[in-house]
């Protein structure tokens, strides 16, 4: 069955340092989502994308958070300046229409020194 | 945004059948009950989601109330990979918003 990929599982990083999160959505996939999980915490979305502009986003998606799809296939999230507080797992998803179930990755675990 | 109420947590012994409920009676008439769990150190997985009907699929059955105001999940045999938080969502596709909202959701524990 395909499946949402993230890379990497765990990164850690200097608070202040950009990172980028990466994702493979479902290939034949047409929205695309980040949400994230700080630990112990309840699942927040943070933001969708589809036909390559951003369709919705949460009040945590601030200025320093982007997103963009590089290619065909990959979905990326970008934090410019991280701070402590971006410590979480983060979760892309996709489907294929907006109204259809999201398939989830994984996660990339962030750590922020 | 339309809330649900859920147990925070629910035990079931193996093999046995559970029902999870759910309490949304605020729901819209375009909102989809959507359900979806997450395993420890996983993402979330979709399990089912219906809107007026009772649906049923390979993994869960999902029983609407006929008000709408409720919905139960039933798992027919628990097994013990079943263990996870389950999450009761309204989806408000019907308004053109994608995003799912998630809650605390219901903590099942699978006994041997």
């Amino acid at each position: 069955e395909p499946e949402v990929t993230q890379t990497p599982s765990h990164q850690v990083t200097q608070m202040g340092q950009e990172v980028i999160l990466r994702c493979v959505p479902i290939s034949n996939h047409l929205y695309f989502y980040w949400y994230r999980q700080i630990l112990g915490q309840k699942v927040e979305f943070l933001v969708s994308f589809y036909n390559n502009e951003i369709s919705e986003k949460s009040e945590i998606f601030d200025d320093q958070f982007s997103v963009e799809r590089p290619d065909g296939s990959n979905f990326t999230l970008k934090i410019r300046s991280t701070k402590l507080e971006d410590s979480a797992m983060y979760f892309c998803a996709s489907s294929g229409f907006g109204n259809q179930p999201q398939h989830f990755g994984d996660g990339t675990r962030l750590s922020i020194l | 945004d339309a809330k649900t109420t859920q147990p925070n947590s629910m035990e079931s012994n193996e093999e046995e059948p559970v029902h999870l409920p759910c309490n949304h009676s605020t729901i819209s008439g375009t909102d989809y009950i959507h359900w979806y769990r997450q395993l420890p150190s996983q993402g979330p997985e979709y399990v089912i989601h219906g809107l007026t009907s009772n649906v049923n699929n390979r993994m869960a059955s999902l029983a609407i109330a006929e008000d709408r105001k409720s919905s139960t999940l039933i798992l027919h045999r628990a097994t013990l990979r079943d263990a996870a938080v389950y999450y009761c969502i309204l989806e408000g596709s019907g308004a053109g918003s994608y995003q799912l909202t998630f809650g605390k959701g219901t903590k099942l524990s699978v006994i041997p």
